[in-house]
């Protein structure tokens, strides 16, 4: 069964701080991996989207790699802001249908 | 577009009475899913759809029941609403192999 983790779980930096966030997964037969962003009492908010094929995606201030082979998926925020502040989720896409597991996610707090 | 919509936002149940929330998409979009979301267990798949009258079973989908008429709409039913289905309620879609879309919740209380 697959099984998503993330770590830390939670996170506060100050501002300006270059970060990474850590996402590991137990089957490594993926279709896609796709980072979110929930801030509190909201719904889920693509950040990127990454096919098993690929090794990177970039977005602005946002890089997210992906190594199929060892499990793992990292996010990195380049400059971070007090608008980053959030809960950071992983989700693995295991078959073409829309069985996604999901990661308990990072608590990210940025401080001014 | 309006992406994915959800109603209702909040909704408070007795024991042992049935709802329906709802979700529709407008972006023609193949695949659709429920999720609930509680604390300390993440996002858990109820159900989800792979195209108009297609249908499957999630992680957790003891209690609730779907069907998929149109593309657009594609409602979760609670059949008897327990306490432990209290929890927020997440629609999402997506086209093939492509990035997930979600609406904004429905935060649903089982007294």
């Amino acid at each position: 069964k697959q099984e998503v983790t993330q770590i830390p779980a939670a996170l506060s930096v100050p501002e300006g701080e270059n970060l990474v966030l850590n996402c590991s997964f137990t089957d490594s037969a993926i279709y896609n991996l796709q980072w979110f962003r929930q801030d509190p009492g909201k719904g889920l908010t693509s950040l990127l989207l990454i096919q098993s094929s690929q090794r990177e995606q970039t977005s602005g201030r946002l890089n997210a790699s992906l190594d199929k082979s060892s499990g793992r998926s990292t996010l990195y925020i380049a400059a971070s802001q007090p608008g980053d502040s959030a809960t950071y989720l992983c989700a693995v896409n295991i078959n073409y249908g829309q069985n996604f597991v999901f990661g308990p996610g990072t608590r990210l707090s940025v401080l001014p | 577009n309006a992406g994915v919509t959800q109603t209702p936002k909040f909704q408070v149940l007795k024991t042992g009475q049935s709802m329906t929330l709802q979700c529709a998409q407008d972006m023609n979009h193949e695949y659709m899913s429920w999720y609930r979301q509680d604390p300390g267990m993440g996002l858990r798949l109820i159900h989800y759809s792979v195209g108009a009258g297609i249908t499957d079973q999630g992680e957790v989908p003891n209690g609730y029941n779907v069907s998929r008429s149109t593309t657009e709409d594609f409602p979760l039913r609670l059949l008897s609403a327990a306490p432990s289905q209290t929890s927020v309620y997440f629609c999402a879609s997506r086209g093939y192999l492509s990035t997930q879309y979600f609406g904004p919740g429905t935060r649903l209380t089982v007294l």
